[in-house]
């Protein structure tokens, strides 16, 4: 059975930094892409980032290009978003999310909680 | 970014049939894809590539459309789908519409 288990949210001030991690298991994590998607309290969903199954490619949305970045350790079946320079509209619930080959995200976690505030 | 727009919500009575439907900005192709998120809970893959049945989803939940106008159909609606019904497009960099809430009667 396909898991992904997230940990790292919490309460941060504005400016500040955080890292989430994503523990995968139930499939060979080194072989898929992997990504964050994030949903703003009572809001949609929003797209942000991706990396490839080496981490040698990463892809961003512009509305966080230059202040997360993604990373992943296939040795431990591990994803990594480290959230820099956060702004009270990066609060949301953060999930880590597996995008098949074409980009739909068939397996997701139960998500970890952000909330950016001073 | 690619826009997506949905209706924001729909009430329908249990064994009725329901669209909701998903218009985008530019075109898409059929990389179109269904989402059903119960409060609480983590999004949950329906369709994708917009008329493929998701593993393990019920044959009551089918999608059509090609380029920019898109469907997602329950026949028949059930009480347990009582949800917010999300899509998302991955022609372009991934985007998602806001959602439409699923009510019944």
């Amino acid at each position: 059975e396909v898991q992904l288990v997230e940990s790292g949210g919490g309460l941060v001030q504005p400016g500040r930094s955080l890292k989430l991690s994503c523990a995968a298991s139930g499939f060979t994590f080194s072989n898929y892409y992997m990504a964050w998607v994030r949903q703003a309290p009572k809001k949609g969903l929003e797209w942000v980032a991706t990396i490839s199954t080496s981490g040698s490619r990463t892809y961003y949305p512009d509305s966080v290009k230059g202040r997360f970045t993604i990373s992943r350790d296939n040795a431990k079946s591990s994803l990594y978003l480290q959230m820099n320079s956060l702004k009270s509209e990066d609060t949301a619930t953060y999930y880590c999310a597996s995008p098949g080959s074409e980009d739909y995200f068939d397996y997701w976690g139960q998500g970890v909680m952000v909330t950016v505030s001073s | 970014d690619t826009v997506l727009t949905q209706s924001p919500a729909l009430a329908v009575s249990p064994g009725e049939r329901v669209s909701i439907s998903c218009r985008a900005s530019e075109g898409v192709n059929s990389y179109m894809h269904w989402y059903q998120q119960k409060p609480g809970q983590q999004p949950k893959l329906l369709i994708y590539k917009a008329s493929n049945l998701a593993s393990g989803v019920p044959a009551r939940f089918s999608g059509s459309g090609s380029g920019t106008d898109f469907t997602l159909t329950i026949d028949p609606v059930e009480a347990d789908d009582t949800a917010t019904y999300f899509c998302q497009q991955s022609w372009n960099d991934p985007t998602f519409g806001a959602g439409t809430k699923l009510e019944l009667k």
